[in-house]
């Protein structure tokens, strides 16, 4: 069964520092979408992407955050200078069509640890 | 106002039992509503996904929305010990899923 994958698995950076969460979504799929779980809360919404343009995104998302997809494959999100609150795991998401006519897919997740 | 809850457990019951999770929502206008397992370290993994009011079912697993008291249940027959994960309910809202805590279910063999 087709799935959606995520690299690294684990990522640890110093604070301040840029990173790059990866993704391949499913290979048919159209929407895109990142989601982060603090330790011990809820999964929260980050952004959902389409045709190349965000298409909506939390409070959480905020200038720090950017999105993009390189390539035919790659979906990645970039948290440019990084904070010790931003340490979660992400989860990268694609789905067919948008939620509602097509359920969203999940990747295993990046769990980010910043020092 | 929260607008998915759920109780973050942990349940825990006997193989073979019959397991009932539970969530309720706040806004109305919801359509659809999905139930993901998720095990340690793991993403979530789509369970049920159910549109309006109504049943539906598939294998061991019974997903059940009635919109009128705003509560989405999932109910999982003959349990196994490998039935045992974090159950997360979530709604569709504009593109997004909105999530409820998670349920810890513990089967015991």
């Amino acid at each position: 069964e087709p799935e959606v994958t995520q690299t690294p698995s684990h990522q640890v950076t110093q604070m301040g520092q840029e990173v790059i969460l990866r993704c391949v979504p499913i290979s048919n799929h159209l929407y895109f979408y990142w989601y982060r779980q603090i330790l011990g809360q809820k999964v929260e919404f980050l952004v959902s992407f389409y045709n190349n343009e965000i298409s909506e995104k939390s409070e959480i998302f905020d200038d720090q955050f950017s999105v993009e997809r390189p390539d035919g494959s790659n979906f990645t999100l970039k948290i440019r200078s990084t904070k010790l609150e931003d340490s979660a795991m992400y989860f990268c998401a694609s789905s067919l069509q948008q939620v509602g006519n097509q359920p969203q897919h999940f990747g295993d997740g990046t769990r980010l640890s910043i020092l | 106002q929260k607008e998915v809850e759920q109780d973050p457990g942990p349940l825990s019951v006997p193989e073979g039992a019959i397991v009932s999770l539970n969530c309720t929502y706040s806004n109305s206008a919801f359509q659809y509503f999905m139930w993901y397992r998720q095990y340690s370290r793991k993403g979530p993994e789509l369970l049920m996904y159910t549109y309006s009011s109504g049943n539906k079912e598939d294998g061991r697993f019974t997903a059940q929305v009635d919109k009128s008291s705003k509560y989405i249940s999932l109910f999982i027959r003959d349990s196994q010990p490998s039935d045992s994960a974090t159950y997360l309910c979530a709604v569709d809202s504009n593109y997004q899923l909105i999530w409820g805590a998670g349920t810890k279910l513990i089967i015991k063999p």
